[in-house]
């Protein structure tokens, strides 16, 4: 299963909503990433999870809160959002590889709208 | 901040046609580079790993090389097919040695292809 999934695929919050995404692979890659893409831009990564520990943020506000509660799962927790938060916000996983560089994997994306 | 450019923005070609884009990156503390193929609403899937000056890389009828030592790698598309129509991004990593071998990802800008039947 060479697979990254996310749910939802779109989601409409309002800005004193609360909700979730999620991500899940089960390839055994130890690395997980959340990344943001707005229209025409490329992707730009928000965080970085390894060995289920959070190893960067990207100067991300607060009301983004990501979780990483077993090796397959990585979620974001919304809260609090602003509309120009919109934007397709994608996981990916990847080996652990030290020396070795390996591609990463990526998920369809989770479309965002904050009204 | 690191600068990953990619030329040029958008590009039309006609099926049967070959083409090449470019992606440049900083020349200094090279580590590897990706190559993504991104088709609309369907996940980004990698096509390289380069890794080594003077790399050349074929899958099918794409192939990418790589300059490290001037900071660029092209890649090449022979006899383009509608379905090669996507966005192409290539992807400058970063490693992180210290921390188990994760890899801080900085994209760059992309490059459009639509091939016209």
């Amino acid at each position: 299963d060479t697979e990254v999934t996310q749910t939802p695929k779109h989601l409409v919050m309002g800005m004193t909503n609360k909700k979730s995404l999620k991500c899940e692979q089960h390839m055994g890659h130890r690395a997980m990433y959340w990344y943001k893409q707005k229209a025409k831009k490329p992707p730009e990564l928000m965080f970085v999870y390894s060995y289920e520990k959070l190893s960067i943020n990207e100067s991300v506000p607060s009301r983004f809160s990501p979780e990483c509660p077993n090796s397959s799962l990585l979620n974001l927790h919304l809260h609090a959002l602003q509309p120009e938060d919109s934007a397709l916000y994608l996981c990916a996983s990847s080996l652990l590889s030290g020396l070795t560089p390996t591609g990463q994997y990526f998920g369809p994306g989770t479309r965002l709208t904050v009204t | 901040i690191l600068n990953v450019e990619q030329s040029p923005q958008s590009l039309h070609v006609q099926e049967g046609d070959s083409t090449n884009f470019t992606c440049s990156f900083p020349s200094s503390n090279f580590y590897a580079l990706h190559w993504y193929r991104w088709e609309t609403a369907k996940s980004p899937e990698a096509l390289f790993v380069m890794t080594l000056n003077g790399d050349e890389k074929k899958k099918g009828r794409i192939s990418a090389t790589l300059n490290t030592k001037e900071g660029y790698s092209y890649l090449y598309i022979k006899g383009s097919q509608p379905e090669d129509s996507a966005t192409y991004l290539c992807a400058f990593i970063t490693p992180t040695l210290g921390s188990g071998g994760y890899q801080k990802v900085t994209f760059g800008t992309g490059t459009k292809l639509q091939v016209i039947p």
